[in-house]
């Protein structure tokens, strides 16, 4: 079975400095992985997906992430924050080929302080 | 393109009762999943449709049932209804031959079970 940890359920960080999300996954082989965001009252909006191409995946808003076999991590990251990024924030794995459902992190609440 | 649509967005009910939940899926999209996401929680899968048929179901008990319609839609049915079922439902829409690499979210269905 498949399984997603996401360290830190709430992260704080200033405005204009480095967000990192950290996120690791467990699975027998290298699955296909996400990030959502999540604003308040919201639905999901995917940021970036990794799909077994480029281990370094560009999504929107800024937001990049890089998949390491070797370490079993996904972590995301955005160089400099904006107050608009203040959201909840999921990674999430399904199996190559991606047609099974999704298994979701616990989230991670990130707070951007002025 | 009015992409994934869910309704009502808030329901309160009384514990015992029965719900039922709608989604249409994105234009062009033939898979519907569902999801339940607790408060505070990551979204946990229930079940995912496609071609009318339950594909994969999550770990959730018979009480959780779904359908869907030749025009891709679907409904998500709840029994016996418990407190612990209070919840944002989300659905989730994909075209077959992509998988969950293209997979959208509706806002969601806010079920308050009281």
């Amino acid at each position: 079975a498949q399984s997603v940890t996401q360290l830190g359920s709430h992260v704080s960080v200033s405005e204009g400095a480095l967000v990192l999300l950290r996120c690791n996954y467990s699975s027998s082989v290298p699955p296909y992985l996400f990030w959502y965001v999540q604003y308040p009252n919201q639905g999901l909006q995917l940021l970036l997906k990794y799909t077994s191409a480029a281990t370094l995946v560009k999504g929107i808003n800024g937001f990049e992430a890089e998949f390491k076999k070797s370490e079993t991590s996904f972590h995301l990251t955005k160089p400099s924050a904006h107050m608009s990024d203040a959201a909840e924030y999921f990674c999430a794995v399904t199996p190559v080929g991606g047609a099974d459902g999704l298994t979701f992190g616990k989230g991670t609440h990130l707070i951007i302080q002025p | 393109d009015a992409g994934v649509t869910q309704s009502p967005t808030h329901l309160i009910k009384t514990r015992g009762q029965q719900v039922t939940l709608r989604c249409s899926p994105k234009s062009g999209h033939d898979t519907v999943s569902w999801y339940q996401q607790a408060l505070g929680q990551g979204p946990q899968f229930i079940f995912q449709y496609y071609e009318e048929e339950e594909r994969q179901r999550g770990n959730f008990p018979d009480r959780f049932s779904g359908h869907q319609f030749p025009n891709y839609s679907s409904e998500l049915n709840v029994n016996a209804l418990l407190l612990g079922d209070s919840a944002l439902y989300l659905c989730a829409s994909s075209f077959t031959g992509l998988g969950n690499t293209e997979a959208f979210f509706g806002q969601g269905t806010r079920l308050t079970v009281v």
